[in-house]
């Protein structure tokens, strides 16, 4: 088995500040996916990426920034953080897309 | 385009109940269609898939049947426990392999 590891747990910023958000998985899968999760909302795709130094964007990439510096690892970063937003992002992968997909536990996400 | 839809946004049961959750799709092609299950605190893990070629998935006393002709994929289980309290998702993966998940069902068990 395998596991997916996202820091930090909790995010607290600042309206306008840069924040950025990263993701270990270690199944050795090709393929790594960014979602934000809202109440009621579901779950939206942000970036992904199907192999290292790749990237594609989502349905809600607006706003965000993504960086695939290596197989194991993809990382996130709001570009400026919006005043009441609050929402939790996943991190997932999956051996090729069509494949099902293991989620991290998430990061939660506070402005103030 | 592809879409899932669950119109329930909260189930409360009891202990022992039946569960059901509708979840419907809409695609061109000929989809997987999954349940994911949340637990509080925890990312989504895959509760059960079903392909065109097995029309029916069953997991931990969950099932779910693939229906094309009403275009369904509906959450079973005969008697619920507590700790299936949850927020349940219903998804397809369309031949343009980017999985759709519809808004989630949150269920809330009661002993």
């Amino acid at each position: 088995g395998g596991i997916i590891t996202q820091t930090p747990k909790f995010l607290i910023g600042q309206e306008g500040q840069k924040l950025t958000l990263k993701c270990q998985q270690n199944f050795n899968h090709d393929t790594m996916y960014w979602y934000r999760q809202d109440s009621g909302k579901g779950l939206r795709l942000i970036y992904y990426s199907i192999t290292e130094n790749d990237l594609q964007k989502g349905d809600l990439s607006e706003g965000y920034d993504a960086s695939r510096e290596k197989k194991s690892s993809f990382s996130l970063t709001v570009t400026s953080a919006q005043k009441n937003e609050m929402a939790v992002f996943l991190c997932a992968s999956s051996i090729r897309q069509q494949d099902t997909q293991y989620f991290g536990p998430g990061t939660r996400l506070l402005v103030l | 385009g592809d879409s899932v839809t669950q119109k329930q946004g909260q189930v409360t049961l009891s202990e022992d109940d039946f569960l059901f959750i509708n979840c419907t799709y809409s695609t061109t092609t000929y989809p997987t269609l999954l349940w994911y299950v949340q637990y509080l605190g925890q990312g989504p893990q895959l509760l059960l898939k079903v392909t065109t070629a097995n029309n029916k998935g069953i997991s931990r006393g969950f099932e779910a049947t693939y229906d094309k002709g009403t275009t369904s994929f509906h959450l079973q289980k005969a008697s619920v426990q507590e700790s299936d309290s949850a927020v349940y998702f219903c998804a397809l993966v369309p031949n343009t392999n980017k999985v759709v998940f519809g808004t989630g069902t949150r269920l809330q068990v009661l002993p």
